[in-house]
């Protein structure tokens, strides 16, 4: 399995634009999760589907940003506009299961950075 | 949520053990302790997992206290590819009765030659 797939690897935008992130995740594992990582907050959930559909996107900052999760092989993570202030490493991971309790796998991620 | 506590670094030498020890004084009865890795420029790796007892796998053991308050995730032959920061979570039921992982800055941990 070539695990969580996430692209681009990187990103550089300039603010007010659109950016939109890519996942694909480990196959037949039914949860994905979007982490967005900085120096000063660390690791935090945006937003995690289960087969599919949003559980809990109480972690997304705002309406600018939004994720979608068509079918069981695709993610996407859009931010518009995009503020400098939202450059960071942008996780995506999977796991069988909501719970997590057998562990995540994280893809490789995308830095973003707005300028 | 319950929250974890780690030294912000640690220091070992290769091919020696490194115990790294995690304090969670507010666990509760259900929240699993879950500890992963992050090396440099990758996604955080799934390391270890438990609920009371000790657990080994290939990569590591996790020793839990009695009282569920502090773990100590052991690397019995450290190598220079396990330097990394390591973060020790819990998997707490938030409001909405959904497990989420709450995590902390962890540990980085340095490995000399």
């Amino acid at each position: 399995d070539a695990g969580v797939i996430q692209s681009p690897r990187h990103e550089v935008t300039e603010m007010g634009q659109e950016v939109t992130l890519r996942c694909k995740p480990i196959s037949g594992h039914n949860s994905l999760f979007w982490y967005r990582q900085t120096m000063m907050r660390g690791l935090e959930l945006l937003i995690y589907f289960n087969n599919n559909v949003p559980i809990d996107d109480s972690g997304m900052p705002e309406d600018r940003f939004s994720a979608k999760m068509p079918n069981a092989s695709f993610s996407t993570l859009k931010i518009q506009p995009s503020e400098p202030r939202d450059s960071a490493v942008y996780f995506c991971a999977s796991s069988f299961g909501w719970q997590g309790v057998n562990g995540y796998t994280f893809g490789s991620g995308t830095r973003l950075t707005v300028v | 949520d319950a929250k974890t506590t780690q030294p912000n670094s640690m220091e070992s030498n290769e091919e020696e053990p490194v115990h790294l020890p995690c304090n969670h004084s507010t666990i509760s009865g259900t929240d699993y302790i879950h500890w992963y890795r992050q090396l440099p420029s990758q996604g955080p790796e799934y390391v270890i997992h438990g609920l009371t007892s000790n657990v080994n796998n290939r990569m590591a053991s996790l020793a839990i206290a009695e009282d569920r308050k502090s773990s100590t995730l052991i690397l019995h032959r450290a190598t220079l590819r396990d330097a990394a920061v390591y973060y020790c979570i819990l998997s707490s039921y938030n409001a909405g009765n959904n497990r989420k992982l709450i995590w902390g800055l962890g540990t980085s941990l340095a490995v000399n030659p």
